[in-house]
């Protein structure tokens, strides 16, 4: 089945560092999602992308629709401690129904 | 934005009990409400699919009879753990897509801690 691949697992940064991570898949996706998980909370929607190439951006963040359609980056820049949390890439299923996440990227931020 | 809360926030209960948790709409429609549930240090995983007025979908692996879903009305869906057990301690969380037809966004509750003893 689709599934999505996350990497890295985790990061320990400092503040103000810049962060990268990304998303792949062996199948294509028509809509790339990321969200960010705060500690016991549920996911919030970060930034959404619809079109192959599209680059967007919301404050310090920065989120791409890779080409190929098989790949996504989220780019956080100067880094703080409230970005700690878990990063999800997720999109929509073959049937468009259901939504697959990928395994999250835990972040943790060093002041 | 569109609003999804749950309740309670977080539930201890005993081995052999059965808990209800709810899952509401605030400001929009919602047909169809996602059940997920997440393990520590572990990506969310669906449990089942809460349809308005017929019966929920659930997934692969999942215990129909263990996890009871009910969607009431348009903007509450319920999960009842039924003789929860220790290895039920888990987040659970719901998630209702967006109202925007040509969007696959959901909007995530914020969880629900549960802690069978």
């Amino acid at each position: 089945g689709q599934q999505l691949n996350q990497s890295p697992q985790s990061m320990f940064i400092q503040e103000g560092e810049d962060v990268s991570m990304n998303c792949t898949s062996s199948s294509i996706f028509n809509t790339w999602l990321w969200y960010k998980q705060d500690p016991g909370e549920g996911p919030v929607l970060l930034i959404a992308l619809y079109k192959a190439g599209e680059l967007t951006s919301n404050g310090r963040l920065t989120a791409q629709f890779g080409i190929t359609r098989k790949d996504s980056f989220l780019n956080i820049s100067a880094s703080i401690p409230s970005d700690v949390g878990i990063y999800f890439c997720a999109g929509p299923d073959s049937g468009g129904f259901k939504t697959i996440f990928g395994a999250g990227t835990r972040l943790f931020v060093k002041a | 934005g569109a609003v999804v809360s749950q309740h309670p926030s977080w539930v201890i209960c005993k081995s052999g009990t059965s808990v209800k948790i709810e899952c509401r709409s605030l400001d929009f429609q919602a047909t169809t409400m996602f059940w997920y549930r997440q393990f520590p240090k572990q990506s969310l995983m669906l449990m089942a699919t809460s349809n308005e007025g017929s019966k929920a979908t659930y997934e692969q692996g999942v215990e129909k009879d263990k996890f009871l879903i009910n969607h009431a009305s348009l903007t509450l869906s319920t999960l009842t753990v039924t003789s929860a057990h220790p290895e039920d301690s888990s987040f659970y969380i719901c998630s209702a897509p967006s109202p925007i037809l040509s969007s696959y966004e959901q909007y995530f509750g914020p969880g629900t801690r549960l802690t069978v003893t």
